[in-house]
């Protein structure tokens, strides 16, 4: 079971949108529509961003959006904003029934 | 409202074995389909998905660590351990438990308690 593999970093500028994408296996990310994805700022836990590929918690800015295609899974942002700025995580059900995180992927709003 | 909060030792040694405890309240762990999970994060690393416990006590551990790992709950406490033996210093970091929600969903999560080894 090895990690989602994420870019270590992504930019955009105000107002951009950016994509962070989530790369797994048949046997996570391309198996199972059970993707999610977290935003961390520093010093605070992490924060359901979507779920479910492409589902966000109430609250969270419809700015946010998921897909997938294959075993890729990807996470766009809309409009950047500076506070968009965080690392952001992507998560998947894998077999066996446990879960496998990506290694994470740092956003900086220029 | 739901929260989660872990406690126990921020200093362990070398081959030790640690137990921390997740507290929390809002949610009941005899409720079907509930489940606590436990993650953790070496210091500027990314997060590490250690195990989880269910509802019926069913418990589910990382491939790579389910050696070393023990998750257990106590349901009239509200409280979930967790039981890692052998400890490293590679095993530094900060440990959070989360409520899970759905499949490999974890919608709240405990602020997270730091856990140093070293001798």
């Amino acid at each position: 079971q090895s990690a989602l593999t994420q870019p270590a970093s992504v930019s955009g500028s105000p107002g951009q949108s950016i994509t962070i994408s989530c790369t797994g296996t048949s046997s996570d990310v391309g198996g199972y529509n059970h993707v999610s994805w977290y935003q961390q700022r520093p010093g605070e836990a992490p924060k359901l961003m979507i779920y479910e590929v492409s589902d966000r918690p109430s609250g969270v800015s419809s700015r946010f959006s998921g897909s997938t295609s294959g075993n890729t899974a990807s996470l766009t942002i809309s409009g950047l904003q500076a506070e968009d700025e965080a690392d952001y995580y992507c998560s998947s059900y894998s077999s066996s029934s446990t879960l496998v995180f990506g290694g994470g992927t740092k956003l900086t709003v220029l | 409202q739901i929260t989660l909060k872990e406690s126990g030792p921020t200093l362990v040694k070398p081959t030790q074995t640690l137990t921390l405890t997740c507290s929390f309240s809002g949610f009941s762990l005899s409720t079907r389909g509930v489940g606590v999970g436990w993650i953790r994060q070496p210091p500027v690393k990314a997060l590490e998905w250690l195990g989880i416990i269910y509802w019926d006590d069913d418990k589910r551990y990382s491939p790579s660590l389910k050696s070393r790992l023990t998750i257990t709950k106590d349901t009239s406490k509200n409280q979930v351990v967790l039981i890692m033996t052998n400890m490293d210093p590679v095993d530094s970091g900060t440990y959070y438990c989360a409520h899970r929600v759905g499949l490999a969903v974890f919608d709240y999560w405990g602020q997270g308690t730091l856990v140093t080894v070293s001798s």
